[in-house]
């Protein structure tokens, strides 16, 4: 088990540009959630995916963005015609648990991917 | 919506001291989950502790413990023994019951262990 990961670590991008973040979450894991966490902040929900089905979206996630989990195992979030304001760290957790189930389950991070746009 | 507040942006203390971060949260719903966690300089965040609404004992884990005091929403967390290696970023963070499970944080307190 080596943990959520994260692909690529750093990202220097162009404004208008479209960049697109990669997260492995640990295998045995039916949950995925992506954050946002910009300089001095904690970390903000942006969607969360149970399986392959997006079942929550922040009013955080604008029109250009867009997150898939396609079959279920890792999760791509794509951010369009990027502005100076998406500059932040890009957070994936992953966590166990079935649908319709309460649990207390720990999140598991990732590393983050940092997004710089000039 | 859930809010949660963390008043102390930074904070030191020497090694082996005792240290308080505070936190304060606001929710209308009597069931959630609390949660510590840690975000060392370039690392990721790892759970540090985590508190169930429901039960009354505060919950400990090593040196870490936790004052929960749900009619006063507070949740507050004690190291004790403080190493070098608890040099992070705390942030408190709460979560619902339901199966959103979406975690809200708080500002985060950066605490320096120093020697």
């Amino acid at each position: 088990d080596t943990g959520v990961s994260q692909n690529p670590r750093h990202k220097i991008t162009k404004r208008g540009q479209n960049v697109t973040f990669r997260c492995d979450p640990i295998s045995e894991h039916n949950r995925l959630y992506w954050y946002r966490q910009t300089l001095g902040q904690g970390p903000e929900f942006l969607t969360y995916f149970q399986n392959e089905a997006q079942l929550e979206k922040s009013r955080l996630l604008s029109d250009r963005f867009s997150a898939e989990r396609p079959k279920g195992s890792f999760s791509t979030l794509e951010i369009q015609r990027t502005e100076q304001g998406d500059s932040a760290m890009y957070l994936c957790a992953s966590s166990p648990g079935v649908a319709g189930e309460q649990s207390s389950y720990e999140q598991y991070f990732g590393p983050g991917t940092r997004l710089t746009v000039t | 919506a859930q809010t949660v507040t963390q008043s102390q942006p930074e904070m030191s203390v020497q090694e082996a001291e005792t240290v308080t971060l505070s936190c304060t949260y606001d929710t209308s719903e009597s069931n959630y989950y609390l949660f510590w966690y840690k975000q060392p300089p370039s690392r990721q965040m790892i759970l540090v502790i985590r508190q169930e609404a429901y039960k009354q004992q505060n919950a400990t884990e090593n040196r870490f413990s936790v004052n929960f005091q749900k009619a006063a929403k507070s949740f507050s967390l004690k190291i004790s023994d403080s190493q070098l290696g608890d040099t992070a970023m705390y942030f408190c963070a709460f979560r619902n019951t339901g199966t959103a499970s979406k975690l809200t944080f708080g500002t985060g307190t950066r605490l320096q262990v120093t020697l």
